[in-house]
């Protein structure tokens, strides 16, 4: 069965402290691992997908890397805005459906 | 544009009650995905449809759960006789073409079902 587990579930940051969120996963035939990040009360909003090991994608603050066991979510100089739980989820081939990690809550302090 | 759109987005019910929640996906969108998060839990796949169709129920508690997305309207979850355990957030998304393209789902604000 595939598996998600995010760490750590909780992370506070000061403003400017840079910091990495974890995702490991086992999945048999992985055809995508995903980051979506999602504010209190609101629905997840899409941020990256990775393909295979080695690959690498920025926005903004944000930088995901995957290898073929973990993805990273590095935060460089993170600000208030950017308090959020960031969820990882991995997508297995031949199936539509994301399998979904709980989440690590970030809270970035002033 | 506007994006996807669940009502209602807080829904109370006894005991042995019906839900029913809508999901309207954004426009030009044929493809519509529910998920349920449980307190502490995370996002849980429940069902994938196309108009008209149900592509993937994998999900779906097998008794008292049903989807539906017909050619016209938006696409109901109907939960019957609901007990207290499904007191969750059910979310909606919806894409143009199927996630496995590029996994990116657009979600809508969620449905939060308490049961009492």
């Amino acid at each position: 069965e595939d598996q998600v587990t995010q760490s750590p579930e909780a992370l506070r940051l000061q403003e400017g402290e840079s910091s990495s969120l974890n995702c490991s996963y086992t999945v048999s035939g992985l055809r995508g691992l995903f980051w979506y990040r999602q504010d209190p009360g609101k629905g997840p909003e899409f941020l990256f997908t990775l393909y295979s090991a080695g690959e690498e994608k920025e926005k903004e603050r944000l930088k995901a890397t995957l290898t073929k066991k973990e993805s990273f979510l590095h935060i460089t100089a993170p600000k208030p805005e950017d308090s959020a739980t960031y969820l990882c989820a991995v997508q297995q081939g031949g199936s539509e459906k994301l399998v979904f990690g709980k989440g690590t809550k970030l809270t970035v302090n002033p | 544009n506007a994006g996807v759109m669940q009502n209602p987005r807080h829904l109370v019910r006894r005991r042995g009650q019906e839900a029913r929640l809508r999901c309207s996906p954004m426009k030009g969108h044929s493809h519509v995905y529910w998920y349920r998060q449980l307190p502490e839990e995370g996002l849980k796949f429940m069902v994938y449809l196309q108009k008209e169709n149900i592509i993937d129920e994998s999900g779906m508690p097998k008794e008292r759960f049903s989807a539906e997305f017909p050619k016209e309207g938006p696409s109901i979850l109907r939960i019957q006789q609901v007990v207290r355990g499904d007191s969750a957030a059910y979310f909606c998304a919806s894409s143009p073409r199927a996630s496995g393209r590029t996994g990116e789902l657009f979600f809508g604000e969620g449905s939060r079902l308490t049961v009492l």
